[in-house]
């Protein structure tokens, strides 16, 4: 089956630090989702790319879509104690409604 | 906004015993999934289903089964417990409306098997 593979697994980074999460495919994505899981809790949707080269900006994180459709990524910049929790990608198997995810990037912000 | 519940947030369960985890979505959702998740492994899909009594296999499906008898609900069976089976175990459920749904999760419920 589809696997999505996500580097690195763990990060710590001093508050003020820039972070960035990699997700990669051997197989072209149909699309690319990002999710946020805050520690205890459930996954959250962030946001979804769908076009080659797509980015998206939601204030300090900066969401990439690869030209070949077989990568992404996450860019926060200047990192604070709420970005804490674990980062996922995940992609839909061609026209089926099940997701694939990432193995997950655990982020931990030291003030 | 989309609410996804879990029946239970804890849960502890004999090696051996028969185990029911439930879902229900508010949404009208079409699909529904179980996923489970475990340290550096991410989340792993063990069954999904597109329509009431409709289901498909995830990447896990070994040791589980599943029913979804009508659209708000579905539940995950474990038939006989055993400690690999210790997971957190996710609900969740989006729209079916096309192929680049949003996924929307339950709380999870963290399954202990002793």
């Amino acid at each position: 089956g589809q696997q999505v593979m996500q580097i690195p697994q763990y990060q710590h980074v001093q508050e003020g630090e820039d972070f960035t999460t990699y997700c990669n495919s051997s197989t072209t994505l149909s699309n690319i989702q990002w999710y946020k899981q805050r520690p205890g809790g459930h996954p959250v949707f962030l946001i979804q790319l769908v076009k080659s080269g797509e980015v998206k900006k939601q204030k300090r994180l900066t969401f990439q879509f690869g030209e070949a459709k077989k990568n992404s990524s996450l860019h926060i910049t200047a990192t604070q104690t709420t970005d804490v929790g674990t980062y996922f990608c995940a992609s839909n198997s061609g026209g089926y409604q099940k997701v694939t995810f990432g193995t997950g990037t655990k982020l931990q912000v030291i003030p | 906004d989309v609410k996804v519940t879990q029946s239970s947030r804890y849960l502890v369960k004999r090696t051996g015993e028969k185990v029911f985890l439930e879902c229900v979505q508010d949404m009208d959702h079409e699909n529904m999934f179980w996923y489970r998740q475990d340290p550096g492994l991410g989340l792993r899909l063990i069954y999904f289903s597109y329509d009431v009594k409709m289901k498909e296999k995830g990447d896990i499906p070994e040791g589980y089964s599943v029913s979804r008898e009508k659209k708000e609900r579905f539940s995950l069976i474990l038939e006989s417990a055993s400690t690999n089976q210790t997971s957190m175990y996710l609900c969740a459920s989006s729209t079916g409306t096309s192929g680049t749904d949003t996924q929307y999760f339950g709380p999870g419920t963290r399954l202990t098997v002793l």
